[in-house]
């Protein structure tokens, strides 16, 4: 599984968009990149996954370069709800579903302040 | 669709003893993995189970260990309980790859 580099911690406020860049250099030519929230208390919660160019979705953007050593979850408009930890996973689809797990990084704390 | 439930929630053991803990996934799930996360090692993979068999093992000691059942109903086992153990446990269930669905987890606390 590719290694995963983000930062610890970012803060923003009410309304702003938030960009949080993962590094991934030793991405593989079929690793997916994948983000997952989680509140406190409470497990992972599946936000987006993509693996070139850009995804939308209702809750989040995903931006992935041509040279995949990277990509960025914009996160528009937060809110104080969206306080929380985000990961940034990088993995190969199983093939024949015979090798199927997540290796989680130690994620971004995203602080929104009112 | 009901989501994928723990129980129990949260747990008190003293260390030595031994804990069960359940998962049941979402209906149509036949996916189930286990996943510990403590402060200092974040979230770390212990095992994945499809129809009755572990399919992929994590790093973690032979104290722990899980099975599934034929309804995919999961659960897991810690014998010999360290304070180490102390951590939240999670059970996400899926369909497929691009999504896995989280229970809210099992507070243990090792004594």
């Amino acid at each position: 599984l590719a290694k995963t580099t983000q930062p610890i911690s970012m803060d923003s406020y009410e309304g702003q968009e938030v960009n949080i860049t993962c590094s991934h250099n030793n991405i593989a030519t079929n690793d997916y990149i994948t983000w997952y929230q989680q509140f406190p208390s409470q497990g992972p919660r599946f936000i987006i996954q993509g693996y070139k160019t850009k995804v939308t979705n209702e809750v989040a953007s995903l931006f992935i370069p041509a040279d995949r050593k990277s990509s960025t979850l914009s996160l528009p408009r937060v809110s104080l709800s969206d306080t929380a930890v985000y990961y940034c996973l990088v993995g190969e689809p199983p093939r024949d579903l015979t090798d199927y797990k997540l290796s989680f990084g130690a994620g971004t704390t995203v602080t929104v302040r009112a | 669709k009901a989501g994928v439930t723990q129980t129990p929630r949260y747990l008190i053991k003293t260390r030595g003893q031994q804990v069960t803990l359940s998962c049941s996934p979402i209906s149509g799930h036949r996916s189930v993995s286990w996943y510990q996360q403590t402060p200092g090692q974040g979230l770390q993979f212990l095992f994945e189970y499809f129809s009755e068999t572990q399919r992929n093992k994590g790093n973690f000691p032979g104290r722990f260990s899980g099975r599934q059942f034929s309804n995919s109903r999961s659960e897991m086992n810690v014998s010999t309980l360290e304070l180490g153990d102390s951590a939240l446990y999670l059970c996400a269930s899926s369909l497929n790859f691009n999504e896995q669905f989280f229970g809210p987890g099992t507070r243990l606390t090792v004594l």
